[in-house]
């Protein structure tokens, strides 16, 4: 069963930046990670779901929603089976909590999610 | 860009009680969409996708069905453990967009 872990949240003024990280783990074999579309969604506190960015399985392309692009960067390696968001220029209204998720292997559906990880932009 | 509308917004319902939850597209989006159930502080879960494939593990009394612009998701008994909130997904090459959530109570 796949496991997606989170870390590198917290609290960080508006401008400056962070970044979060995505380990994953529990593949099937001949499955590995690197065979997956991965992606970042986040979901602001009492609000809905919003789809932040996906990147391909080997990290040749790289999509963003409009409310981000320019400012979130995401990224792999596949060799330490770990997904990354480079948070830069961050506003307050980027405050959510962040979950990375496993792109299922059919379709383009969202079948294995992390725990989530809190990034609070406060002054 | 597609937009996605669930309705109703909130619902509650007994326990037994057959629940049809509906999401509607702005446009033509063939079969690809998925559902998510989500918790209270738990990341959502993949119900089903492709409009009516069940996804592994989850109950059969979950069942999705449409195409086009019209999609449901029908609880056909509803269980204790079925509360939260219910998330519809338009997925398509590199575009991805959630409705805005139905949220589920069990009265």
């Amino acid at each position: 069963q796949v496991q997606l872990v989170e870390s590198g949240g917290g609290v960080v003024q508006p401008g400056r930046s962070l970044r979060l990280s995505c380990a994953a783990s529990g593949f099937t074999s001949p499955f590995t990670f690197s065979n997956y579309g991965m992606h970042w969604v986040r979901q602001a506190p009492g609000k809905g779901l919003e789809w932040v960015a996906v990147i391909s399985y080997d990290g040749s392309n790289k999509y963003y929603a409009d409310s981000v692009k320019g400012r979130l960067t995401i990224s792999r390696d596949n060799s330490k089976n770990t997904l990354y968001l480079q948070m830069d220029s961050l506003r307050v209204e980027d405050t959510a909590v962040y979950y990375c998720a496993k792109q299922e292997g059919h379709s383009s559906s969202f079948d294995s999610w992390g725990q989530g990880a809190l990034v609070t932009v406060s002054s | 860009d597609i937009q996605m509308t669930q309705s109703p917004s909130t619902l509650s319902a007994s326990v037994g009680d057959r629940v049809t939850i509906t999401c509607r597209a702005s446009q033509s989006i063939n079969n690809w969409l998925a559902w998510y159930q989500q918790k209270p502080g738990k990341a959502p879960k993949l119900l089903i996708y492709d409009a009516s494939t069940l996804e592994t593990g989850v109950p059969s009394r979950f069942s999705g069905s449409g195409s086009g612009t019209e999609f449901t998701l029908t609880i056909s008994s509803l269980q204790p453990d079925d509360f939260g909130t219910y998330y519809c997904q338009h997925y398509y090459g590199y575009l991805y967009t959630f409705g805005q959530g139905t949220k589920l109570d069990i009265k």
